[in-house]
């Protein structure tokens, strides 16, 4: 039973370009989080997905980055005219439910690094 | 606010020896704590957890436990293992919003053969 899976595992962008990271949640897993970190800091919220629904985004900066999550297919955290300070490391969790007692689980994470 | 501080890293300690990683938080509400752990090139797994205060979190010789007064988690292990150098993450998630975790900056823990 495959983990969290999370591609690239390291992404090299110059200012102005966009990066998509991809996140294939746990098999049976419809729940899907997006968390970054940046260096020297904890991981932070940024967005809380279900198929085809964003049901929490309270943690995404307002402009340039989105997440989708289709019907099929993975999980896309999108980056739109990267700049230096979206250098950080991008992790992906899911889980089964949104239940109190859920444990959700983490993939390896994306660095994305912007020269 | 809610949030998590934990001790600054790296600590380096030799095999055997015991092992105490710093975590307080504050919180809007009331928290369930936990601590997570990232091994090298790996992702993060759970490590234990507590949901109500004096629970007492343990797994893998690793406890930590839930002090509402001083709202404290504190990881201990008795007998650190070389296979234990990993970073450490404490965690907090309220329960009226349990889909976000907010997490410390993480403390990384050498452990020298």
């Amino acid at each position: 039973n495959a983990g969290v899976m999370q591609n690239p595992r390291h992404l090299v962008r110059r200012r102005g370009q966009e990066a998509r990271l991809r996140c294939s949640p746990m098999k049976g897993h419809s729940h899907v989080y997006w968390y970054r970190q940046l260096p020297e800091e904890g991981l932070k919220f940024m967005v809380y997905l279900q198929k085809e629904n964003i049901i929490d985004e309270s943690g995404m900066p307002k402009e340039r980055f989105s997440a989708e999550f289709p019907k099929e297919g993975p999980s896309i955290l999108r980056i739109q005219q990267v700049v230096r300070g979206d250098s950080a490391a991008y992790f992906c969790a899911s889980s089964t439910d949104r239940s109190r007692g859920n444990t959700i689980y983490f993939g390896e994470g994306s660095w994305l690094t912007v020269v | 606010g809610n949030s998590v501080t934990q001790m600054e890293g790296p600590v380096t300690l030799s095999e055997e020896a015991f092992l105490t990683i710093n975590c307080t938080y504050t919180a809007t509400g009331y928290p369930s704590l936990f601590w997570y752990v990232q091994y090298p090139g790996e992702g993060l797994q759970l490590l234990l957890k507590a949901t109500k205060a004096d629970d007492k979190g343990s797994n893998k010789g690793f406890e930590a436990t839930y002090r509402k007064e001083t709202t404290s988690f504190h990881l201990e292990k008795g007998s650190v293992q070389v296979s234990d150098s990993a970073v450490y993450f404490c965690a907090l998630r309220l329960r009226y919003n349990f889909n976000k975790f907010y997490f410390g900056s993480g403390t990384k823990l050498n452990v020298k053969p």
